[in-house]
C-alpha cells in the first residue's frame, strides 16, 4: 500500500534537546511538506521541498531544520532553538508542487517537559 | 480580517440531516479552493476540490462564490461517520500550482447525532 508514514507518533523530550522526526513516502511524489497544527490555529508550513537535494522555509522555519537526500524522505529536525516545540507535525507529500491535493501522514506528538 | 474564516462550530445534527458550512476568504484573486476532512487527533485528507462550476460527490457538494468570495459545502442525509473537523483550504497564489501558498481554515466541527 502506498503512503506516508511518520516516526514516531508521540515523542516526549526535555527542553534543550533536539529531536528528530521521520517522513517517509512511497507514492513518487515530488514535493514533500512540514506543517505543524497548534489548537486554535490552522496549519502552518514548516518546511517545504519540490525535489530532491532543494527545499525551502515556510512560514515558520526558525528553530527547524530539514534534509532532503532521497526522494522518499524528508526528515525534520527541532532544535533547540525553538522556543515552543510541544505541537502536532504533520508531514505530507504531493505528486507535484501544485494541484492542492496533499497526503498526510498520520502525524507525531511532540511534547517537550 | 483573517485570510480564511470558517465558523468553528460545533454543528450538532441529527443523522439524515442536511448541514451546510461556509467559508470565507479574504483576497479576491484566489484561485483554488479544497475541503479536508480532520478526524479527531488524525491527520486531514482531501474530501473534494472546489470549482467554479460546483462539484457534487454523492452526498457531498461544494460551491464557489467568487462575487462574494465564499466556498460552501453541503452534506445531505448525515451519518455518523460524518463526524469530522471539516477545514477550508485556499490557494492564494496567482500561480494555482503552488501548494506552498495554502491557507488552512482552522475547521468547522460537526457532530452527527443518532
Amino acid at each position: 500500500d502506498g503512503g506516508i508514514t511518520q516516526s514516531p507518533k508521540y515523542l516526549f523530550r526535555k527542553e534543550g534537546q533536539n529531536v528528530t522526526l521521520s517522513c517517509e513516502q512511497n507514492l513518487n511524489h515530488d514535493a514533500m511538506y512540514w506543517y505543524r497544527q497548534d489548537p486554535g490555529q490552522g496549519l502552518r508550513l514548516i518546511y517545504y521541498s519540490q525535489i530532491v537535494n532543494d527545499f525551502q522555509k515556510g512560514d515558520i522555519a526558525e528553530g527547524y531544520s530539514v534534509s532532503r537526500e532521497k526522494k522518499e524522505s524528508f526528515p525534520l529536525t527541532v532544535t533547540s532553538a525553538q522556543k515552543n516545540p510541544t505541537a502536532f507535525y504533520l508531514c505530507a507529500s504531493s505528486l507535484t508542487g501544485g494541484g492542492g491535493e496533499l497526503f498526510f501522514g498520520e502525524g507525531s506528538r511532540l511534547t517537550v517537559l | 480580517r483573517k485570510e480564511v474564516e470558517q465558523d468553528p462550530g460545533p454543528f450538532n445534527v441529527p443523522e439524515g440531516a442536511t448541514v451546510a458550512f461556509n467559508c470565507t476568504y479574504s483576497n479576491s484573486a484566489s484561485q483554488s479552493f479544497f475541503w479536508y476532512r480532520q478526524d479527531c487527533r488524525k491527520e486531514p485528507k482531501l474530501l473534494m476540490s472546489v470549482y467554479s462550476s460546483g462539484n457534487e460527490d454523492g452526498r457531498f457538494t461544494a460551491q464557489l462564490n467568487r462575487a462574494s468570495q465564499y466556498i460552501s459545502l453541503l452534506i445531505r442525509d448525515s451519518k455518523l461517520s460524518d463526524s469530522a473537523t471539516y477545514l477550508c483550504v485556499v490557494n492564494p497564489n496567482l500561480n494555482a500550482g503552488n501548494n506552498r501558498k495554502l491557507i488552512w481554515g482552522l475547521g468547522t466541527s460537526l457532530a452527527v447525532n443518532p
